[in-house]
């Protein structure tokens, strides 16, 4: 079955000490992408990639680190969190990039993260 | 980039056909418009999409207007776990020719009983 995968869904954590999410996905997809979601904001993007080795800043990217080692792989790094990053993440994917091209994102389930 | 305006909520009764508005004015003729869902606190779900002609899936029809300039996303028969957060979403053109998906508030469609 084609998906992404997200790990953990649920995350309970304490400031500064380092975690990451991990997101995986099994269609082969370029292009994947994180994002962060918090009540009365929306769905925000942290990073994206477009490719192996390739990744940039989406629209909130301070607090966090992608890495893309793999074309499944693409996990989301919190160094030293802070309660700020208390969120709901999404890890997401599509097959390419091109604008005006017809396609449509894959999301993964989400996780749930707290920092106390 | 075009932005689009929705509605923020919506009722529907269960059997009904739900019918969600989307007004993209500033859409630009090669730009695709996208309608995603999102159920309580899942990872959105992609529902259709289209460029100016109809659009149906088995999950829902989009209407585009002839002058693209707004957009109707018809759940034929609604039922209770249509109940849902939909976003309505022209891509956002990144420097590098990549394109992402900005979510805004959506409508909050709720199917009555």
């Amino acid at each position: 079955e084609a998906q992404v995968t997200q790990n953990p869904r649920y995350l309970i954590t304490v400031t500064g000490k380092k975690l990451t999410v991990t997101c995986s996905q099994n269609m082969n997809h370029e292009y994947m992408s994180w994002y962060r979601q918090d009540p009365g904001l929306g769905l925000r993007q942290i990073y994206y990639s477009m490719n192996v080795e390739v990744t940039d800043k989406g629209d909130v990217p301070e607090g966090y680190k992608v890495s893309r080692k793999e074309k499944r792989n693409f996990p989301l790094i919190l160094e030293s969190p802070s309660p700020n990053q208390t969120s709901l993440y999404f890890c997401a994917s599509s097959r390419t990039t091109v604008r005006s091209t017809n396609e449509k994102l894959f999301f993964g389930s989400g996780t749930q993260l707290s920092v106390l | 980039d075009a932005k689009t305006t929705q509605p923020p909520s919506m009722d529907c009764a269960e059997g009904r056909a739900a019918n969600l508005p989307c007004n993209h004015s500033t859409i630009s003729g090669n730009e695709y418009v996208y309608w995603y869902r999102q159920i309580h606190s899942q990872g959105p779900q992609y529902i259709i999409h289209g460029l100016k002609n109809n659009e149906t899936n088995e999950m829902a029809s989009l209407i585009i207007t002839e002058d693209r300039k707004s957009s109707t996303l018809i759940l034929p028969h609604a039922t209770l776990r249509d109940t849902a957060v939909y976003y309505c979403i022209v891509p956002t053109a990144l420097i590098q020719g990549a394109q992402k998906l900005v979510f805004g508030q959506g409508t909050r469609l709720t199917i009555n009983p």
